[in-house]
């Protein structure tokens, strides 16, 4: 299994507070991406990482950002979180022109 | 825009039959293409891929084979096994799996009965 951790797992959140979401990976991979995970929608990306400080939205990014000031971490922030971003996310990483490869995914519940 | 449409069930079988997924795709280039499967409470896993047209991507019994003229990607099994349900995503990449992120199906939930 690919190096790929994501924290927390599990956070309840209230409508209106900033919560942060972690990928760190081990592998050394270039690119790293943030999906979210809906029913009825499949997974959609919301933005993603092509390496260190460079980064590009995704399909879904509204009221998202992210950051990666080092290759194995990439944060997720919802900067004022809304029951619409209540999710599975999950963390993937890749080399270029490979396949990639998912973290174990953090369940977020905005009430 | 690039676009992925499958079968989203529930699909019920019994064990030990034939399962096909549908999976047809809309690119505007060359994309690979990708099957995952998510196990309950799980991230997603590669399944198998295919990189170009005609080829076939194989893995614990399933096979997909890149149908460019019909633009399917439809994944089987020949007989399957109760610890083969799941949800299976269909997903292409333009960029061959990196860059710029995958484009998933729905997903098709699929439950096997012993």
């Amino acid at each position: 299994d690919a190096g790929i951790t994501q924290s927390p797992r599990h956070k309840v959140t209230e409508t209106g507070t900033p919560v942060t979401l972690r990928c760190h990976q081990t592998e050394n991979h270039r690119y790293m991406y943030w999906y979210r995970q809906d029913p009825g929608h499949g997974l959609r990306l919301i933005h993603y990482s092509y390496g260190v400080k460079d980064t590009d939205k995704g399909e879904v990014s509204d009221g998202y950002s992210v950051s990666r000031s080092k290759t194995e971490d990439f944060l997720l922030t919802l900067e004022s979180a809304t029951s619409s971003q209540t999710s599975v996310y999950f963390c993937a990483i890749s080399q270029p022109s490979y396949e990639q490869y998912f973290g174990p995914g953090t369940r977020l519940t905005v009430t | 825009g690039n676009s992925v449409t499958q079968m989203e069930g529930p699909v019920t079988l019994s064990e030990e039959a034939f399962l096909t997924i549908n999976c047809t795709y809309t690119a505007t280039g060359y994309p690979s293409l990708f099957w995952y499967v998510q196990y309950p409470g799980e991230g997603l896993q590669l399944l198998l891929k295919a990189t170009k047209a005609d080829d076939k991507g194989s893995n614990k019994g399933f096979e997909a084979t890149y149908r460019k003229e019909t633009t399917s990607f439809h994944l089987e099994k020949g007989s399957v096994q109760v610890s083969d349900s799941a949800v299976y995503f269909c997903a292409l990449s333009e960029a061959g799996g990196g860059a710029d992120g995958l484009t998933f199906g729905k997903g098709t939930h699929l439950i096997i009965q012993p």
